[in-house]
Order: structure tokens, then sequence, then C-alpha cells
């Protein structure tokens, strides 16, 4: 069955820092996507990158890096230069290609907070 | 091109009402999810709609359903409410199933906050 696991409820940055969100996963599909959403607390889901299984390349989107280690199963999200606009809720979610038609698995979540 | 919309934003409701929520996809996009969100149990996905056909569903009693219209347009019916089913309900679309995995990234709406007292 597919899970995702975040192990870290809470996380502390310094503004203008680095920050690595953690992620690993579980699936037995061979093709599935791996993506990373922000949700402020305004409520809404923003779609922030996106790593394909049979990607040889880690996806980066601006300041947002994921780092991509199959054989590990993990997924972890980097945002270089926080900004206090960063700070929300970030979640690790997986879509298997061939079962599960339309459904995302998403983690707990993560809730960064970038501190001035 | 506008994003995902979902009608009404908020709702009060009292135990034994029914529901009905509604959710516009992106423009072009034609497959439609829908996820419900509590503290509790994190994001629950529920079902899945493309070309009006349900494709997939969630382990959610059957007091929950939807539908898909041909537009893409879908709502979801929630009957007989119960205090539990309080939750933030997000909507999400995709293209579908393109065969190109990026193409099938899901966007979600703002949501829409259900109260059950």
């Amino acid at each position: 069955a597919q899970k995702i696991t975040q192990t870290q409820p809470g996380m502390f940055v310094q503004e203008k820092e680095a920050v690595t969100l953690d992620c690993t996963y579980d699936t037995s599909d061979p093709s599935y996507g791996l993506f990373w959403y922000k949700q402020p607390s305004s409520g809404e889901m923003i779609f922030l990158i996106y790593q394909g299984s049979y990607d040889q390349q880690n996806a980066t989107e601006g300041r947002y890096s994921l780092n991509f280690q199959k054989a590990r199963k993990s997924a972890n999200l980097v945002i270089s230069a926080s900004q206090l606009g960063d700070s929300a809720m970030y979640f690790c979610a997986m879509r298997e290609h061939n079962t599960n038609a339309g459904k995302s698995t998403f983690g707990d979540g993560t809730t960064l907070t970038v501190k001035p | 091109k506008a994003g995902v919309t979902q009608t009404p934003r908020y709702l009060i409701k009292t135990r034994g009402q029914q529901v009905t929520l509604s959710c516009s996809p992106i423009s072009g996009h034609r497959s439609v999810s829908w996820y419900q969100q509590t503290p509790g149990q994190g994001l629950q996905f529920l079902f899945e709609y493309f070309s009006e056909t349900q494709r997939n569903k969630g382990n959610f009693p059957g007091r929950f359903s939807g539908r898909q219209f041909s537009n893409s347009r879908s709502e979801m019916n929630v009957s007989t409410l119960e205090l539990g089913d309080s939750a933030l309900y997000l909507c999400a679309s995709s293209l579908g199933p393109t065969g190109v995995a990026l193409q099938e990234t899901q966007y979600f709406g703002p949501g829409t906050r259900l109260l059950v007292l």
C-alpha cells in the first residue's frame, strides 16, 4: 500500500537560511510521482514541485529543490533563502501511475516557521 | 487561466442535514478529485471523477457521494451529516490520464470549510 511519512511535525528556520523538510515513501508501483504542496493558514494547497520516479535529475523550481534518493525512498524538499512568507504547512504527496487512479496520498505535514 | 474554484467557501449545518459542495476545475482539466482534511485524520481521499465516471473511491461511508458533469464540474454530497464530518473539503483538478506524469499534477481549490453543529 502506498504510504508517505513526514517525521518532522514542526521546523524552525532563520530568515535567509536554507531548510530541508523530510519525506519518505513506500509503494510497490514502479511508476509514481512525488509532489510537494504548501498550505498557508488560508487553507489552499499550493503545488510547489514534482519528481517522477524515472527522472534522472533532481527537480528544481526557483528556491525549491527536491533531493530524490530512489533507493532510500526519500524525497526531501529543500527551500533555499527562506522568507517570512514561507511559513506554512508543507505536505509531501505521492501518486501511483498504474494503480489508484486520481488519488494522491499525503503525509501528515510539516509546519515550517521562518523567524526574522 | 482561472484556478480551481469551490463554492461555498464556508458552511454551517446541523446534524442530520445534507450538504452539496461544488467544484469547477481549471479549464481543460477533466479529472476532479475530492479530499477531506481534518486535524485528526489529515488529508483523506474521497473519490475521483474523470469524464463523468468515478474511477476511484476512498474508504468513506455511502453518505458521501459525488458526480461529475459533462463540463467537468463536480459536486459532492454528504447526507445525514454527523459532527465528525466537520472538515475542510478540498477539490483538486488535473488533466487526467495523459500518460505524461507531470501533466497529472493535481491543482487544488481554496476548499470549503464545513462545520456541523
